[in-house]
């Protein structure tokens, strides 16, 4: 069974400063999605990755999808109060089946 | 606004009752999923239906059934309720289903706080 392993599970830091989170399995990924759920909301794409070595950016926010399509980096440079939330990727494992990360937990500190 | 509704959007009652969640997917989506996240955690899915077929299930207890109607809102039953069962309920809409390229995006309601005391 495909796992998704994110890390780290909680994260605080101050405005303006930078941070990765990432996210890690043993199998390879088809397709890697990154959602952010802010309190008291539901989860949002922010982005979805495809090919090995692919990067998009997202203004502050930088994904990367490893070259062998096993893990994947979320970098926010300059990270202000309005990133804070629950980071998710999501995979799907060779059922199709949509395989969840537990969450990166960001407080960014004004 | 992501387009899909969920009803109702708290809910407070006791153990041992019984509680329906109800979802109205983006127009035009056929495929509905029921998430349960409890506090500081991430997603458990529970059940999928596509065009009123179950599809696929997850970790969903044998206290809890769901359906999709022929309009293809959705609707969760909670049952017998246990202090344990209190979380957000979320439901997500996509257009179709997930294939081999599948590069979709889940839209997800704001979610119903369920607390069972």
């Amino acid at each position: 069974t495909q796992l998704l392993e994110q890390s780290p599970q909680f994260l605080s830091i101050q405005e303006g400063e930078n941070l990765t989170v990432y996210c890690n399995s043993s199998s390879v990924f088809s397709s890697l999605q990154w959602y952010r759920q802010e309190p008291g909301e539901g989860p949002v794409l922010l982005v979805t990755v495809v090919t090995g070595g692919e990067v998009k950016k997202l203004k502050r926010l930088t994904f990367q999808f490893g070259d062998a399509r096993k893990d994947s980096s979320l970098h926010i440079t300059a990270a202000q109060p309005g990133d804070t939330g629950l980071y998710l990727c999501v995979s799907m494992d060779s059922n199709y089946q949509l395989i969840w990360g537990a969450g990166t937990k960001l407080i960014i500190k004004p | 606004d992501s387009g899909v509704t969920q009803t109702p959007k708290h809910l407070i009652t006791a153990t041992g009752q019984r509680v329906t969640l109800r979802c109205s997917p983006r127009s035009g989506d056929l495929s509905v999923y029921w998430y349960q996240q409890s506090l500081d955690q991430g997603l458990q899915f529970l059940i999928q239906y596509y065009n009123g077929e179950e599809r696929a299930k997850g970790n969903i207890l044998e206290r809890f059934s769901a359906q999709q109607f022929p309009d293809l809102h959705s609707e969760l039953n909670l049952s017998s309720l246990e202090l344990g069962d209190s979380a957000l309920y979320f439901c997500a809409s996509t257009p179709g289903l997930a294939g081999e390229f599948y590069t979709g995006e889940l839209f997800f309601g704001e979610g119903s706080r369920l607390t069972v005391l």
